[in-house]
C-alpha cells in the first residue's frame, strides 16, 4: 500500500506570503495528524482530523494557520501570511480508527521563511 | 502537562555493541508508547508500538520495555550495525486524546 504523501518536499518563501502544504493519508485512515518540527525542538502536535471533522485543533500556533480536510480524503494546511518562526518541517500522520494502532508518518514538508 | 524526555541526546558507538537509549515521561496515564525511527531529511518510520497493559515488545534485533508506573521506556539494539545510524524518537499517546508527545530525540551513530 502507499504511504502518507506530502507535498512539496522543501518550500523555501518570504516572509508574508502564504504557503499550502498537503497530505494524502493511507487510503482508509480515518485519522489524520499535523505536526511540526521547528529548529531545535521536539516534534509537536498541531491537530487532528476524524475524517473531514477537526477533533483536536489545540495544537495550532495562532491564526495564521488554516487546515482542512475537504471530503475526509485529503488534508491542506495553509499558513497565512508566513513569518520567520513558521520555519521547519511539517508532518503529517494518518491512522486507522483503532486508538491502539500506530501512526504512520510521511516524509514531512521543509519549509523556510526568509 | 506530558514531557517526554530521551536521553542520551547523542551517542556514537562501533559496529556490534549492544546499546540501550532510554525514554521518560512525566504523566503515567499512557495509552501506548511508540519508537520511531528517523533518516536524515526522511519521515518517521515506526519502529515498536507498546500498549500500556504490555511490559515490552520485540522485532528482531530491537526490544523496547515500558515500565508506566515509573514513566520509563527502553529501547535495546543488539549487534548495532552502521545502517542503524539514526535519530530514534520517542512518543506517548495518553489515555485522552489521540496526540503523541514526543521527545527531543537520541542520535545514534555506528561506526564501522
Amino acid at each position: 500500500e502507499a504511504g502518507v504523501t506530502q507535498f512539496p518536499s522543501h518550500s523555501v518563501i518570504e516572509k508574508g506570503q502564504t504557503v499550502t502544504l498537503r497530505c494524502d493519508p493511507i487510503s482508509g485512515h480515518d485519522n489524520l495528524y499535523w505536526y511540526r518540527r521547528v529548529m531545535g525542538k521536539e516534534i509537536k502536535f498541531l491537530l487532528h482530523f476524524v475524517k473531514e471533522s477537526k477533533q483536536d485543533e489545540s495544537g495550532m500556533p495562532n491564526n495564521r494557520f488554516l487546515a482542512e480536510r475537504t471530503g475526509g480524503t485529503y488534508s491542506t494546511l495553509k499558513v497565512q501570511p508566513a513569518e520567520l518562526e513558521d520555519s521547519g518541517v511539517y508532518f503529517c500522520a494518518s491512522s486507522p480508527m483503532a486508538k491502539a494502532a500506530p501512526l504512520h508518518f510521511g516524509n514531512g514538508t521543509r519549509l523556510t521563511v526568509t | 502537562k506530558q514531557e517526554v524526555t530521551q536521553i542520551p541526546a547523542a551517542l556514537s558507538v562501533p559496529e556490534g555493541e549492544n546499546l540501550v537509549l532510554n525514554c521518560s515521561f512525566t504523566d503515567s496515564a499512557i495509552y501506548n508508547l511508540q519508537w520511531f525511527r528517523q533518516d536524515p531529511g526522511k519521515g518517521l518510520t515506526s519502529l515498536l508500538l507498546i500498549q500500556s497493559s504490555q511490559r515490552e515488545q520485540t522485532s528482531g534485533r530491537l526490544n523496547a520495555s515500558l515500565d508506566k508506573s515509573s514513566g520509563r521506556s527502553t529501547l535495546y539494539i543488539a549487534a548495532s550495525q552502521p545502517g542503524d545510524s539514526a535519530t530514534y524518537l520517542c512518543a506517548v499517546k495518553e489515555t485522552s486524546g489521540s496526540r503523541l508527545t514526543f521527545g527531543e530525540g537520541t542520535q545514534l551513530t555506528v561506526n564501522p
